[in-house]
């Protein structure tokens, strides 16, 4: 079975600071790994998938994310935060070829000025 | 190019009462995925259908089903609601062929249900 782990419920920042939003998974099988973002009352948008090309992966909004293997984690950084970027952020996982995502329980990122 | 459109936005139900959401999907894809989110935590996988049938199931009672479409459209039905059915439904497209399970999955807006 596939897991995710988000450390932290809530991670607080200042405009300009680095984010990292923390992620670690559970699989069995070679996973792929998502990231999703949902602001207030709304759906999920993709920020960065890995599927098991580079390990480090880019995404929209200036936000990327590397695969480490040996940690089994898909931690999400960027160099730094704006105010937009404040939201609820998931990390994801799926085995391929079955299109299922196994969602962590969420990080909400605040971001003061 | 539209996305993934879901219908009704919101709605409140009385327990014991059916509902039925809908789901059409990104233009040209085939597989349709409904998630639940209850308050605070993250999308729980309800079912998958490709091909108008059920292709994956997570840990959901009978009381949810769904159907599939020809066009790829797709339903979610629950049947004698309860309060805990309360929750974000989010439906999900993506394009399944051979070859191709590394393909985004796209979510829509989501319907609000509230069971009172």
């Amino acid at each position: 079975a596939q897991s995710v782990t988000q450390l932290g419920s809530h991670v607080s920042v200042s405009e300009g600071a680095l984010v990292l939003l923390r992620c670690n998974y559970s699989s069995s099988v070679p996973p792929y790994l998502f990231w999703y973002v949902q602001y207030p009352n709304q759906g999920l948008q993709l920020l960065l998938k890995y599927t098991s090309a580079a390990t480090l992966v880019k995404g929209i909004n200036g936000f990327e994310a590397e695969f480490k293997k040996s940690e089994t984690s898909f931690h999400l950084t960027k160099p730094s935060a704006h105010m937009s970027d404040a939201a609820e952020y998931f990390c994801a996982v799926s085995e391929p070829g079955f299109q299922k995502l196994v969602f962590g329980t969420g990080t909400r990122l605040l971001v003061s000025p | 190019d539209a996305g993934v459109t879901q219908s009704p936005t919101h709605l409140i139900k009385t327990r014991g009462q059916q509902v039925t959401l809908r789901c059409s999907p990104k233009s040209g894809h085939d597989t349709v995925s409904w998630y639940q989110q209850a308050l605070g935590q993250g999308p729980q996988f309800i079912f998958q259908y490709y091909e108008e049938e059920e292709r994956q199931r997570g840990n959901f009672p009978d009381r949810f089903s769904g159907h599939q479409f020809p066009n790829y459209s797709s339903e979610l039905n629950v049947n004698a609601l309860l309060l805990g059915d309360s929750a974000l439904y989010l439906c999900a497209s993506s394009f399944t062929r051979q070859g191709n399970s590394g393909n985004t999955i796209y979510f829509g807006e989501g319907s609000w249900l509230t069971v009172v």
